[in-house]
């Protein structure tokens, strides 16, 4: 059983629609990722959030926005998305994050993305 | 930036050992990680080790550690069917990242 986790678990979107991914971690983790996953490859990163401020964005275009309304949630907004932004979105959590280090994450089983 | 290489595929028999093999290529990681994915799930953290130590036993996993080769096994004893899944390895990065490996698919076959 994952200790995050993540809902919807699957999505089928239009290119015009808006939509939100949810992720929510009870492990009193203050930091907390996403990543995306094409099949076959390792994840990619794309924001990191420690103590519910955003600290990493990975050159992450403006149509993915992320929130992070408090320690325990992580949201990813989408909105135009392209066929090519469909993968596995996958969130994680770990006790901490440093700016030259980061503790083991703990990942959820992700929301597959599908864009029409 | 950090480059991490693993095998692609790895092919066991049940009951056998498994050695998932990983290289990476900066020495200052504090962290390195081993993940397991399952069809259709997130990534499993497995196991650890911190870059002080050269090697850590965890039930059926052995992880090795040599800091001088850049060199991070995972071994996995009496392999069972369930363990089929692709394997990652991962390093942490001084820029508070984790680096993965493209992952290594381990089939066991009855």
């Amino acid at each position: 059983d994952t200790e995050v986790t993540q809902t919807p678990k699957h999505l089928v979107m239009g290119m015009t629609n808006k939509k939100s991914l949810k992720c929510e971690q009870h492990m009193g983790h203050r930091a907390m990722y996403w990543y995306k996953q094409k099949a076959k490859k390792p994840p990619e990163l794309m924001f990191v959030y420690s103590y519910e401020k955003l600290s990493i964005n990975e050159s992450v275009p403006s149509r993915f926005s992320p929130e992070c309304p408090n320690s325990s949630l992580l949201n990813l907004h989408l909105h135009a998305l392209q066929p090519e932004d469909s993968a596995l979105y996958l969130c994680a959590s770990s006790q901490a994050w440093f700016g030259d280090s980061n503790q083991p994450q703990h990942f959820g089983d992700g929301t597959r993305l599908s864009i029409l | 930036g950090e480059d991490v290489e693993q095998s692609l595929f790895l092919s066991v028999r049940e009951g056998d050992s498994s050695v998932i093999n990983c290289t990476y290529t900066d020495s200052s990681s504090t962290y390195l990680y081993w993940y397991k994915q399952e069809p259709g799930a997130g990534l499993q953290l497995l196991t650890y080790i911190f870059s002080n130590m050269d090697m850590k036993q965890d039930q059926r996993l052995t992880v090795l550690l040599n800091k001088k080769d850049k060199h991070l096994s995972l071994r996995i004893a009496d392999t069972q069917t369930g363990d089929s899944a692709i394997y990652f390895c991962a390093v942490n990065t001084n820029a508070g990242k984790s680096t993965f490996g493209d992952g290594t698919t381990l089939t066991v076959k009855p």
